[in-house]
């Protein structure tokens, strides 16, 4: 059974540092993985998808790695902004025998960011 | 921008009743699911719903839960006798196009309290 894990749990840093938020899973068969952003109260905004045949997807501030071998994803936040403060999840869609990809997305339980003006 | 509606956004239940949570998928798309957080815990996957049907659900979308699309523009998570381990948040999503990932949009929750 597919396993996510996100490390740290929580993370706060100061504004304007650069930071690394690491998501691990345990099946690599996977059909693609993304990462969402949750902020309190509120749904869940997809920031970046990395289909399994990428090794990154940038967005503005955001770039996301794939080492699907590994089973290790990364999404790096450039320049953080207070702004940028919100759980973040990583999430991974299995494929399934038709190569295909299953319908339900395997969470991590997400990484609490906290920017401190 | 298109969103998905989620109503209520909370709701109380009393322990064995029944409760319809209620979804407004964005008009176009055409896969709906249901995901829920129970507090303190990763989101979790129930269900899938394309054509008028079950696409796949999780082994927690038992007999108690269903799912249905009354009309053209709802879609409803009904849990038929409501358990003290069914609190969490629900959340409804939808995309228009399944495989890729694109398009995933979710709606706000709705916090299910039951007591």
């Amino acid at each position: 059974k597919q396993e996510v894990t996100q490390i740290p749990a929580a993370l706060s840093v100061p504004e304007g540092e650069n930071l690394v938020l690491n998501c691990s899973f345990t099946d690599s068969a996977i059909y693609n993985l993304q990462w969402f952003r949750q902020d309190p109260g509120k749904g869940l905004t997809s920031l970046l998808l990395i289909q399994s045949s990428q090794r990154e997807q940038t967005s503005g501030r955001l770039n996301a790695s794939l080492d699907k071998s590994s089973g290790r994803s990364t999404l790096y936040i450039a320049a953080s902004q207070p702004g940028d403060s919100a759980t973040y999840l990583c999430a991974v869609k299995e494929g399934d025998r038709s190569g295909g990809g299953a319908d339900g997305l395997t969470f991590g339980k997400g990484t609490h960011l906290i920017i401190q003006p | 921008e298109p969103e998905v509606t989620q109503t209520p956004s909370h709701q109380v239940t009393q322990m064995g009743q029944e409760v319809i949570l209620r979804c407004v998928p964005i008009s176009n798309h055409l896969y709906f699911y249901w995901y829920r957080q129970i507090l303190g815990q990763k989101v979790e996957f129930l269900v899938s719903f394309y054509n008028n049907e079950i696409s796949e659900k999780s082994e927690i979308f038992d007999d108690q839960f269903s799912v249905e699309r009354p009309d053209g523009s709802n879609f409803t998570l009904k849990i038929r006798s409501t358990k003290l381990e069914d609190s969490a948040m629900y959340f409804c999503a939808s995309t228009l196009v399944r495989l890729t990932g694109y398009g995933y949009t979710f709606g706000s929750g709705t916090r299910l309290t039951v007591v």
